[in-house]
């Protein structure tokens, strides 16, 4: 099975810092990736499908970028709502594994 | 706007079998979308179960294969999982899911809130 990882596993940072998460995969996926972000007690939302493609509803703060193997998720300017934990997942054909995920705290 | 709405036994003993219950509102489960079962133990990451058609049809996780069984309930718009011969490591908030395919893209659009099942005696 495709392994999926994240780094850093956590961060901190500020309001209005420029954030960026990386994903990879243990083979090619082509652009066959997903980013969600998870609140505490709170089920995970979509925010990019497709690696690069923006959810509607979501702040175009937020993007992506990356195929085959390593993908980057973007914050550009942080906001207060937006300290969560951050999860990829690998699409297309099951299992639709999940990497561990990235917290993004406050400094 | 399509709801998803775990129910089931909170908790569970060990050896025992966990059952959960998601209920579809604002859409049919006959629509042309997977459903999904997805879990996250406390503190740590998600990770999925299981998914079923409205035909039956069935993936599952192979690390969860021999203990998974899915099935979908048309009439009562509603689907279900077991899991057999639970120990303190399936406790989890397990989650239902749609799983959308929208031309060559793939994703969960629709979430339960979750529910907490805890493996105790």
């Amino acid at each position: 099975d495709i392994q999926m990882t994240q780094s850093p596993s956590s961060l901190s940072a500020s309001v209005g810092d420029r954030v960026t998460i990386t994903c990879r995969a243990s083979q090619s996926i082509s652009n066959y990736l997903n980013w969600y972000q998870q609140k505490p007690g709170k089920a995970p939302k979509l925010l990019i499908y497709a690696a690069s493609s923006l959810q509607s509803g979501v702040p175009s703060r937020f993007s992506g970028s990356g195929s085959g193997t390593d993908f980057t998720l973007t914050i550009s300017s942080l906001q207060p709502e937006d300290f969560a934990t951050y999860y990829c997942q690998r699409s297309y054909s099951t299992p639709f594994t999940f990497g561990p995920g990235t917290k993004v705290d406050i400094k | 706007q399509v709801q998803l709405q775990e129910s089931g036994p909170g908790l569970v003993k060990p050896s025992g079998t966990l059952s959960l219950t998601c209920a579809v509102s604002g859409g049919s489960i006959s629509s042309n979308n997977w459903w999904n079962w997805v879990r996250q133990p406390p503190g740590k990451g998600l990770e999925w179960i299981g998914e079923i058609y409205h035909s039956g049809s069935t993936n599952y996780n192979p690390s969860l294969k021999s203990r998974v069984t899915m099935s979908v309930d048309k009439s009562k718009n509603q689907f279900s999982l077991k899991l057999n011969s639970v120990t303190a490591a399936d406790t989890a908030v397990y989650y239902c899911a749609r799983w959308i395919m929208v031309g060559t893209t793939y994703y969960f659009d629709y979430w339960g809130q979750g529910t907490l099942v805890t493996v105790s005696s």
